[in-house]
């Protein structure tokens, strides 16, 4: 199963870019890379997925590499609000689809 | 509005004294899912469910069972609890693509924090 690894923490300035790099080498076939955020100890929340292109939302961009085995998460204008725990996981394909593994994720602190 | 819910939200208790933790979803989802974390460290799974009556241990499963009844709920089931379950638990729930097999967005309900004396 595709694991993967992040910095254990980062650092921000507010109202510039957070880039938040992920290591998947091991990702294979279809598997998709998502990204969730962890605001204190609330429940994950859901900020953007993909599988080889990059992908942009209301929220965030994300950046895959072509070879797939890296991404980057890009908080474009941080604001204090976006200080969490982010975690990139990869999603299982059958049949293993339902195994979930969450890393220990970066710790982003955005700076006044 | 499409939630997830888990109650309690808090619970204290000890050694031994079998407890259950529920948790429901409104979004009509197949997936199901268990997770404790631990602090400073990620979320480990526990137990999933992939549709009723289909489960399946986690990454963690020690200690703990599930049953998977009805689609909307998933409860999560402490026989004999120990102070080494002192954690916070999530459940979340989620659609299966049809494609690939394989789970989407996870939706996460608002933690319960147990502490087992």
């Amino acid at each position: 199963d595709a694991k993967t690894t992040q910095p254990t923490s980062m650092d921000c300035a507010e109202g510039r870019a957070a880039n938040l790099p992920c290591n998947h080498s091991t990702i294979s076939g279809n598997e998709y890379v998502y990204w969730y955020r962890q605001i204190h100890s609330q429940g994950p929340q859901y900020i953007i997925h993909g599988l080889k292109n990059n992908e942009t939302n209301e929220m965030a961009s994300l950046i895959i590499t072509e070879d797939r085995k890296s991404s980057t998460l890009i908080l474009p204008h941080a604001t204090l609000r976006d200080t969490a725990v982010y975690y990139c996981i990869v999603h299982h394909k059958s049949p293993n689809a339902g195994k979930s593994t969450f890393g220990d994720g970066t710790t982003l602190t955005v700076k006044p | 509005e499409a939630q997830v819910t888990q109650n309690p939200r808090y619970l204290i208790t000890v050694t031994g004294k079998k407890l259950t933790v529920t948790c429901s979803q409104n979004m009509n989802h197949e997936y199901m899912s268990w997770y404790r974390q631990d602090p400073g460290l990620g979320l480990r799974q526990i137990y999933y469910s992939m549709n009723v009556e289909v489960t399946d241990k986690g990454d963690v499963p020690e200690g703990y069972k599930v049953s998977r009844k009805e689609k909307r709920n998933f409860p999560l089931i402490l026989e004999s609890p120990s102070p080494n379950q002192t954690s916070l638990y999530f459940c979340a729930s989620s659609i299966i693509t049809s494609g690939g097999g394989s789970t989407d967005t996870q939706y996460f309900g608002p933690g319960t924090r147990l502490t087992v004396l």
